[in-house]
């Protein structure tokens, strides 16, 4: 099992700027979530599904777009980049239910 | 709304000390506890998941604790080594989804 990818590792935009990044895992997981890490904040929820076509708001969701049309990816648009979203995204699954959450390596980005 | 709050917010210990890494949650309605381990610039690893029905959990040298009525929870690392050296996160799930709320982390240093 590859476990839970993402791509890119790195991305620089530029403000107003559009982009995907690309999560996938393999182990089958009904459910997926993004979170943003940034210094002194912790993680925090973006967006997250609990299965093939249903996408649900966390904590900080705006400037963010999600859908998921398959089990297996989830990817998270960004419309119109700004400055605030230059944080570290991970990308997490899991069994639905009381289980272990596996995270991805993370994509660092930065928007200029 | 719960918060999850972590402390120290670093640490650092001669090599071979035993130590204990602390986490605080206002809100005892938690279904499970995650404790994850971040390396600089990397993804998290999951190192330790406790049910709310569950006093403890063990992995080799780690052994974690949860006292839900008192909103607590202890990590404790037996003979610690420098190859421990990393950022400590603890999450919990609060609620019928599997969203986690993270602690911001207790940044540990084990010095050779």
């Amino acid at each position: 099992n590859a476990g839970v990818t993402q791509t890119p590792k790195f991305q620089v935009l530029k403000t107003g700027q559009s982009m995907t990044l690309q999560c996938a895992q393999d182990m089958n997981h009904e459910y997926m979530s993004w979170y943003r890490q940034d210094p002194g904040m912790g993680l925090r929820l973006i967006h997250y599904s609990v299965g093939a076509g249903i996408t649900d708001q966390g904590e900080v969701p705006n400037g963010y777009n999600v859908s998921r049309s398959t089990t297996e990816d989830f990817p998270l648009r960004l419309l119109s980049a700004a400055p605030s979203q230059t944080s570290v995204y991970f990308c997490a699954s899991s069994y639905f239910g009381s289980y272990e959450q596996y995270f991805g390596p993370g994509t660092r980005l930065t928007v200029t | 709304k719960q918060e999850v709050t972590q402390i120290p917010a670093a640490l650092s210990v001669p090599e071979g000390e035993n130590l204990v890494l602390n986490c605080s949650f206002t809100d005892s309605a938690i279904y499970n506890l995650q404790w994850f381990r971040q390396d600089p610039g990397k993804g998290l690893t999951s190192l330790l998941l406790i049910q709310s029905s569950q006093r403890e959990q063990t992995s080799g040298r780690l052994n974690a604790s949860l006292d839900k009525s008192s909103g607590r929870s202890t990590l404790y690392i037996a003979a610690s080594q420098p190859g421990d050296s990393a950022t400590y996160l603890c999450a919990v799930r609060g609620g019928a989804t599997n969203k986690l709320i993270f602690g911001t982390g207790t940044l540990l240093a084990v010095q050779p």
